[in-house]
């Protein structure tokens, strides 16, 4: 059974503040790894990974995967409270068209 | 605005009804995903259909249906309502078969009280 674990499952930092959050993943058939934020209402997409260890970047926000220890990461520097949000982790599975979400890493950034 | 229409936005009804759910996918789009997202369960791939004809299954309970017309919107069936199927649920549509960069809609609130 595909397994996805997103960790922490939830942070509260203050603004200027780093994070990173972790999703580590088991699946079948892995094609890419997807990253979303959600904050009060639909999911919208931020990085897709296909290869390991080449890092996205979108501003403050980048991503990097690890193919071999299954994993990837998501960080955020100087962290705003716009950044307050929940994200998701989602590997697409090559042979079945869908994808997998984790539970998510709800993001709380004070002032 | 992701393009993605969903109606209705909220939606309270009682355990054994049914409801429709309906989903227009942005202009151009041939794939419709519906997803439910629950507190205990996350977001869950239900199903996706591709210009019309259903093209991968998740954890699309039995008592769940849907279906994509020619114009390429989409309906959720929810019938015997449940306690536990008080939900939000999100379309999303792509432009191909991959769901990658998919676009999600604003999602409809379920309760069944």
């Amino acid at each position: 059974e595909d397994k996805v674990v997103q960790s922490p499952l939830s942070l509260v930092v203050h603004e200027g503040d780093t994070v990173t959050l972790n999703c580590s993943y088991e699946v079948t058939n892995f094609r890419s790894l997807l990253w979303y934020k959600q904050e009060k209402k639909a999911p919208t997409f931020l990085f897709m990974l296909t290869s390991s260890g080449i890092e996205k970047k979108s501003g403050r926000l980048s991503s990097i995967l690890d193919k071999k220890e299954l994993f990837s990461i998501l960080n955020i520097t100087a962290t705003q409270t716009g950044d307050s949000a929940v994200y998701l982790c989602a590997p697409y599975i090559r042979s079945y068209g869908k994808l997998t979400f984790g539970q998510g890493t709800i993001l709380t950034v004070h002032p | 605005d992701s393009g993605v229409t969903q109606t209705p936005k909220h939606l309270i009804t009682a355990t054994g009804q049914r409801v429709t759910l309906r989903c227009s996918p942005r202009s151009g789009d041939l794939s419709v995903y519906w997803y439910q997202q629950s507190l205990d369960q996350g977001l869950q791939f239900l199903i996706q259909y591709y210009n019309g004809e259903e093209r991968a299954k998740g954890n699309i309970l039995e008592r769940f249906s849907a279906q994509q017309f020619p114009d390429l919107h989409s309906e959720l069936n929810l019938s015997s309502l449940e306690l536990g199927d008080s939900a939000l649920y999100f379309c999303a549509s792509s432009q191909g078969l991959d769901p990658m960069q998919q676009y999600f809609g604003p999602g409809t609130r379920l309760t069944v009280t």
